[in-house]
């Protein structure tokens, strides 16, 4: 059963850091793309990235709205993701999620999510 | 960047009614469409990719259907465990915009 389990998440102050973390279980995320979705407090949900799998020399996406200021990165022997962000604002107050894809149709398709990670941006 | 516009944002619907949601895009996505249920404080769930392949596990009341600009979710008889959030996602190019969702609520 592949599980997903995002951590790192918590109160930061504007203009700060925080790295969030995404241990998979089940699957080796490294032959794999991985999404980060976010969902701020009662709104929809925002793409933020994709990393590439490792046939794809793990390239990265990102949502404007994060570019230069996020970063996706990879742990092989961890089996894990991450999403480096600095220069944090309110408005990436949100829920963070990962999941994993699978490929259907030319197409990477996010199937398998983690249960989220709060990220609170706040004075 | 692709704009997708859900259509309702919010619905009140009966158990068996048939349910239909709208998603349009602002350009042509071919079939690079997917639906996904989010229950409240849980993770969105994967209903349907490629605009209308069923995922595994997921009752074959869902259907999808449309390509190009116009897509449509369809619930043929609405069940208690269907009241939720539904959202579409596009996979055309980067970057992957969802919709603003469809809330579905019990009358």
């Amino acid at each position: 059963e592949v599980q997903l389990v995002e951590s790192g998440g918590g109160l930061v102050q504007p203009g700060g850091s925080l790295r969030l973390s995404c241990a998979a279980s089940g699957i080796t995320i490294s032959g794999h793309y991985m999404d980060w979705v976010r969902q701020a407090p009662g709104k929809g949900l925002e793409w933020v990235g994709r990393s590439r799998d490792k046939a794809h020399s793990y390239t990265t996406e990102y949502a404007a709205s994060v570019k230069d200021r996020f970063t996706l990165s990879r742990d092989d022997s961890k089996n894990s993701l991450y999403l480096q962000m600095n220069r944090l604002k309110t408005e990436d107050t949100a829920v963070y999620y990962c999941a994993t894809t699978y490929f259907h149709s030319d197409i990477y398709w996010p199937d398998q999510w983690g249960q989220g990670t709060l990220v609170t941006v706040s004075s | 960047d692709i704009q997708l516009t859900q259509s309702p944002s919010f619905l009140s619907a009966s158990v068996g009614d048939r349910v239909t949601i709208t998603c349009r895009a602002s350009q042509g996505i071919s079939s690079y469409l997917a639906w996904f249920q989010q229950k409240p404080g849980k993770a969105p769930k994967l209903l349907i990719c490629a605009a209308s392949t069923l995922q595994s596990g997921v009752p074959s009341r869902f259907s999808g259907s449309g390509s190009g600009t116009e897509f449509t979710l369809t619930i043929s008889s609405l069940q208690p465990e269907d009241f939720a959030t539904y959202y579409c996602q596009h996979f055309n190019n980067y970057p992957l915009t969802f919709g603003g969702g469809t809330k579905v609520e019990i009358k």
